[in-house]
């Protein structure tokens, strides 16, 4: 199974409401984690079950989707935010990472 | 504190061997499955392999079969990655990570900060 995520970057500014998608090639059900991946630094777990907030990350996170087709939203853009986002799924015992959507500075 | 530290990163030349450690602290390491995630330079985050609690079951991308072994001693707290045959694709930073894996979810919560393998002459 392949994860496609789109867009693969976007320009967004404070305030802003961003949305990414996440796309498998089969369904998946709920297995489906979001991690935030800021330059030089780990994974950081975000989102995971399609939809559960970790704890700790704040509510602007959210995310949705079962089946094939997955959104996180960042319903305010804030500074912190700008990185890279990565979906995961679990398939066959495989954790397939997607390819990535860099939130930069407008 | 939970935490994960990796070690036993360096440069090797193609075709050697690495073994990379992960010691494990602030929380029950035999209970979690545990995951190596690696990140080629520049590049996205690709998974390598998962283990159980009791490493009975081990799990490879496709890529590493056959060349990566996964292993865990839960007396010692410490995962493991056993590397050879190494080529310069696997050149990466190299992250252990808790893996929580039940019914409709599997995740990594807890991730070390990384070491880094480069293969090259």
């Amino acid at each position: 199974i392949q994860l496609t995520q789109s867009p693969s970057s976007l320009s967004a500014s404070v305030g802003d409401r961003v949305t990414i998608t996440c796309r498998a090639s089969q369904g998946i059900s709920s297995y489906l984690a979001w991690y935030q991946q800021k330059p030089g630094k780990a994974p950081k777990l975000l989102i995971y079950a399609a939809s559960t907030l970790q704890s700790g990350v704040p509510s602007r996170f959210s995310g949705s989707g079962s089946g094939t087709d997955f959104t996180l939203t960042i319903s305010s853009l804030q500074p912190e935010d700008f990185a890279t986002y990565y979906c995961q799924q679990l398939n066959s015992y495989l954790g397939t990472f997607g390819p990535g959507t860099k939130v930069d500075i407008k | 504190e939970v935490q994960l530290v990796e070690s036993g990163g360096g440069l090797v030349q193609p075709g050697g061997s690495l073994r990379l450690s992960c010691a494990a602290s602030g929380f029950t390491f035999s209970s979690y499955w545990m995951s190596w995630v690696r990140q080629a330079p520049g590049k996205g985050l690709e998974w390598v392999a998962n283990i159980k609690q009791d490493g009975s079951e081990k799990y490879y991308v496709d890529s590493v079969k056959g060349r990566f072994t996964i292993s865990r001693d839960n007396a010692k707290n410490s995962l493991y990655l056993q590397m050879n045959s190494l080529r310069a694709e696997d050149t990466a930073v190299y992250y252990c990570a808790r893996v929580n894996w039940g019914p409709y979810y599997y995740y990594m919560d807890v991730w070390g900060k990384g070491t880094t393998v480069t293969v090259s002459s």
